[in-house]
């Protein structure tokens, strides 16, 4: 069965700078992936996906991932940060099922 | 477009009872999905409802079963319930019965079991 993992618990920016959330997945076959981003007390609203062709995918509020075979990882990154961009971000991959990763805590220092 | 709706938001239940919660897709959705978010973690896929059928199941015992009515809208049920059965439990709609379609999802519920 396929597994996701994201390293980082918990990872603090300030706002303006750069973003990068690691995922790495494990699955035999060519996954479908996905970011989801939470907000406290929220469902999940997808951020982007990948099923196919470029693997530079862009999603919405500013959000690209890039999906990497060869390190097994579709890592998700943002330029600058707004400070509204603080929430909790999930990687998933979709084979048998949906497997989500634990998840990263964003937090945007002013 | 209301978009997926969930009921009740939060819900208090006992050791052993059993609980109904309920989700009604987005307009134009006909598949629905359950999963259940523990606190600190990840959604975890409980089984997925197509065509009134069951169609993908998760790592989740007999306790948990579902439904869907003709109007796409679905029920969970979870019996005996255990203090582990406590945490958010979201919805998710989509379209043709497939994982791989963008889902959207409800805001949950959230259950206690004391």
């Amino acid at each position: 069965a396929q597994s996701v993992t994201q390293p980082d618990i918990h990872i603090t920016v300030s706002e303006g700078a750069s973003l990068e959330l690691r995922c790495n997945y494990s699955y035999g076959a060519t996954p479908y992936l996905f970011w989801y981003v939470q907000s406290p007390g929220q469902g999940l609203q997808l951020l982007l996906k990948y099923f196919s062709g470029d693997t530079l995918v862009q999603g919405i509020k500013g959000f690209e991932a890039e999906f990497k075979r060869s390190q097994s990882s579709f890592n998700l990154r943002k330029p600058s940060v707004h400070w509204s961009a603080a929430a909790e971000y999930f990687c998933a991959v979709e084979g048998n099922d949906m497997r989500f990763g634990a998840g990263t805590r964003l937090t945007v220092k002013p | 477009d209301a978009g997926v709706t969930q009921s009740p938001t939060h819900l208090i239940k006992t050791r052993g009872q059993q609980v109904t919660l309920r989700c009604s897709p987005k307009s134009g959705h006909d598949t629905v999905s359950w999963y259940q978010q523990a606190l600190g973690q990840g959604p975890q896929f409980i089984f997925q409802y197509y065509e009134e059928e069951e169609r993908q199941r998760g790592n989740f015992p007999d306790r948990f079963s579902g439904h869907q009515f003709p109007n796409y809208s679905s029920e969970l049920n979870v019996n005996a319930l255990l203090l582990g059965d406590s945490a958010l439990y979201l919805c998710a709609s989509s379209r043709g019965g497939s994982l791989n379609t963008e889902a959207f999802f409800g805001q949950g519920t959230r259950l206690t079991v004391v």
